[in-house]
């Protein structure tokens, strides 16, 4: 299994762009989880999906930020308009089932820089 | 409502010394405990996992934790690190009914960076 595999690896833009950030969970798993890590914040969860289903987004700073998983193995994230104070890497995880039990596999991230 | 603390930001250490990175959770219900570990520009890996049984749990590279229910810890520990153990360490906790079934995600503590030194 190739794991959880996030695109691109590095992302450079200018501020008021949008960002796309990309997502394949492992095959079977049916939890997907979006992640922001900074220095100041540490990791901060900001939506997750159960079987496709966008379950808790109240992690999503605001409505330039929005998520969509429209099937199975794929998992956006969107940035319109990018600022630089979402400079950060984000993470996306998936999980064999809801909860806690089986842990979550993390990709290798996506780290974002906005000038 | 869960919440993890993990006690120090930061630990220094030398190379072949002992370490312990502590963890302290605080539920109403069972939980399960993992830590994880994130190396350099990498994601979080699993490091080892408790979800029932001996509370003494062994994971991969030497590591092994503690579960102390009575005082709510999970405390992470290696005889002997190496400089290939810096490293970001994260507790993570997610509680579950008494049925057996699994209701909350993972709450994660804010990391403990373990520096070893040579």
């Amino acid at each position: 299994d190739a794991g959880v595999i996030q695109s691109p690896r590095h992302e450079v833009t200018e501020m008021g762009q949008e960002v796309t950030l990309r997502c394949k969970p492992i095959s079977g798993h049916n939890s997907l989880f979006w992640y922001r890590q900074t220095m100041m914040r540490g990791l901060e969860l900001l939506i997750y999906f159960n079987n496709n289903v966008p379950i808790d987004d109240s992690g999503m700073p605001e409505d330039r930020f929005s998520a969509k998983m429209p099937n199975a193995s794929f998992s956006t994230l969107k940035i319109q308009p990018s600022e630089p104070r979402d400079s950060a890497v984000y993470f996306c995880a998936s999980s064999a089932g809801t909860g806690g039990r089986y842990g979550y596999t993390f990709g290798s991230g996506t780290r974002l820089t906005v000038v | 409502a869960q919440s993890v603390t993990q006690l120090d930001s930061q630990v220094p250490v030398f190379e072949e010394a002992p370490v312990e990175l502590r963890c302290n959770y605080s539920s109403s219900v069972s939980v399960y405990l993992f830590w994880y570990v994130q190396y350099p520009n990498q994601g979080l890996q699993l490091l080892l996992k408790y979800l029932s049984g001996s509370t003494l749990v062994k994971g991969i590279n030497g590591f092994e934790a503690e579960f102390n229910k009575s005082q709510t810890s999970f405390h992470l520990r290696k005889p002997s690190v190496h400089i290939s153990d810096t490293a970001e360490y994260f507790c993570a906790v997610s509680d579950f009914m008494n049925y057996g079934g699994s209701q909350g995600n993972l709450i994660f503590g804010k990391g403990t960076k373990l520096s070893v030194k040579p």
